[in-house]
């Protein structure tokens, strides 16, 4: 059974901390994003991951960065949090395929006072 | 225009209703499709792929429509627990763009 772990399901933090999302799938598959999620925005892409050390810009990447060290894990930073970035955060997981079904995290809610 | 759109409901049936929703989207070179259902509070998981000669499972048929560049799910029977967004997904090359999802509310 396909597992995408995150590291928090809530977060709270202040303007200005740097923030780090944690994002581990169990299933050896290659690629990774991350999205966030707003109401009447629906998901938004923000980074992705097709291979250890190697990161695509998404569709509203401004203000993150992300990491992937190893295989099996893809992390999401916020440099310096704003109000604005208080969304749900999404982590997916799929094998290297367009047809193949993009597995989710529980995702993390981020809300930055 | 966003690339994939959907009515966000929500949509109040009775139980055993038949209920349809339409999805369109923009980029005539998509390769792929798919229903995804979100819970509340949960995160999407999979409902079914859509395929170009429409597929069925279950209570539930999705149907694309290439020259209009549409999707549709139809619901049959509609049980309480089929409550949940619905979420159409289009896919280019390894991506994958999301509706706004269209939200499903079944009463008894």
């Amino acid at each position: 059974d396909v597992k995408v772990t995150q590291s928090s399901r809530y977060l709270v933090k202040r303007t200005g901390e740097k923030v780090f999302l944690e994002c581990v799938q169990d299933m050896d598959h290659e690629n990774m994003f991350w999205y966030r999620q707003d109401p009447g925005l629906g998901l938004r892409l923000i980074y992705f991951s097709y291979d250890v050390k190697m990161k695509e810009k998404g569709d509203i990447p401004e203000g993150y960065s992300v990491s992937r060290e190893k295989k099996e894990r893809f992390s999401l930073i916020l440099e310096s949090a704003s109000t604005n970035q208080t969304s749900m955060y999404l982590c997916a997981s799929t094998r290297q395929s367009t047809y193949n079904e993009q597995f989710f995290g529980p995702g993390t809610r981020l809300t930055v006072l | 225009r966003k690339e994939v759109e959907q009515d966000p409901g929500p949509f109040n049936v009775p139980e055993g209703a038949t209920v349809a929703f339409n999805c369109t989207y923009s980029n005539s070179a998509s390769q792929s499709f798919f229903w995804y259902r979100q819970d509340c509070r949960k995160e999407p998981k999979l409902l079914m792929s859509v395929y170009s000669s429409g597929n069925e499972d279950g209570r539930f048929t999705a149907q694309l429509n290439r020259a209009s560049q549409y999707i549709s799910l139809l619901i049959r029977d509609s049980k309480l627990s089929d409550s949940a967004t619905y979420l159409c997904v289009v896919g280019a090359g390894n991506m994958l763009t999301f509706g706004g999802g269209t939200r499903l509310m079944v009463k008894p």
